[in-house]
């Protein structure tokens, strides 16, 4: 069985400073991992992916993350927040057998000007 | 690249009626598509995986007669709410995978259904 545990429902930050997104993950198997972002209104967007390659990766709009086995987490970081950053982000885990994803429970961005 | 479109983007049905949401890859073939629903400000649950030409297969829990899904070619899948409650008032979401053996999905824009 799979799992991913997003630490904080809620994150506020001001804008131009450091985000910090926090995931652990419980997997049996080697995971995948993912970031999405769910804008209002919007479907969910891709930032980034870990497939067993590089541990720091590098995801769309200056986001990044990197898994740590020791400590099963996959933190999502941003240097330098945007307004255009507020949104519900998701950490996620595939089931590598069936290709099924499972969803952390979110957590909203919220970018204070 | 890896579009996915959904249709309706939002529909309202009243109690006892049947509603159809489709889910297209645009630009891509996807032998696998998966349905999740999403609660107000909640995560979003997977509902069934579909496999174009095959049955689909149903998340414990989720009632494969009340949604019935058909994955006829390998760039649409449908889903159908039978018989639809308000407790079925949800956002529904597709997503497609690309390329087997690739883990990553492709999200529809979800559609919000309404059941008065």
């Amino acid at each position: 069985a799979q799992s991913v545990t997003q630490l904080d429902s809620h994150v506020s930050v001001s804008e131009g400073t450091p985000v910090l997104l926090r995931c652990n993950y419980s997997s049996s198997y080697s995971p995948s991992l993912f970031w999405y972002v769910q804008h209002p209104n919007k479907g969910l967007q891709l930032l980034l992916k870990y497939t067993s390659a590089a541990t720091l990766v590098k995801g769309i709009n200056g986001f990044e993350a990197e898994f740590k086995k020791s400590e099963t987490s996959f933190h999502l970081t941003k240097p330098s927040a945007h307004m255009s950053d507020a949104a519900e982000y998701f950490c996620v885990v595939s089931d590598t057998g069936r290709r099924a994803l499972t969803f952390g429970s979110g957590t909203r961005l919220q970018v204070q000007p | 690249g890896a579009v996915v479109s959904q249709h309706p983007s939002w529909v309202i049905c009243k109690s006892g009626t049947s509603v159809k949401i489709e889910c297209r890859s645009l630009d891509f073939q996807a032998t696998t598509m998966f349905w999740y629903r999403q609660f107000p400000k909640q995560s979003l649950m997977l509902m069934a995986t579909s496999n174009e030409g095959s049955k689909a297969t149903y998340e414990q829990g989720v009632e494969k007669d009340k949604f019935l899904i058909n994955h006829a070619s390998l760039t649409l899948s449908t889903l159908t709410v039978t018989s639809a409650h308000p407790e079925d008032s949800s956002f529904y979401i597709c997503s497609a995978n690309p390329i087997a053996g690739a883990y990553e999905q492709y999200f529809g824009p979800g559609t919000r259904l309404t059941v008065t």
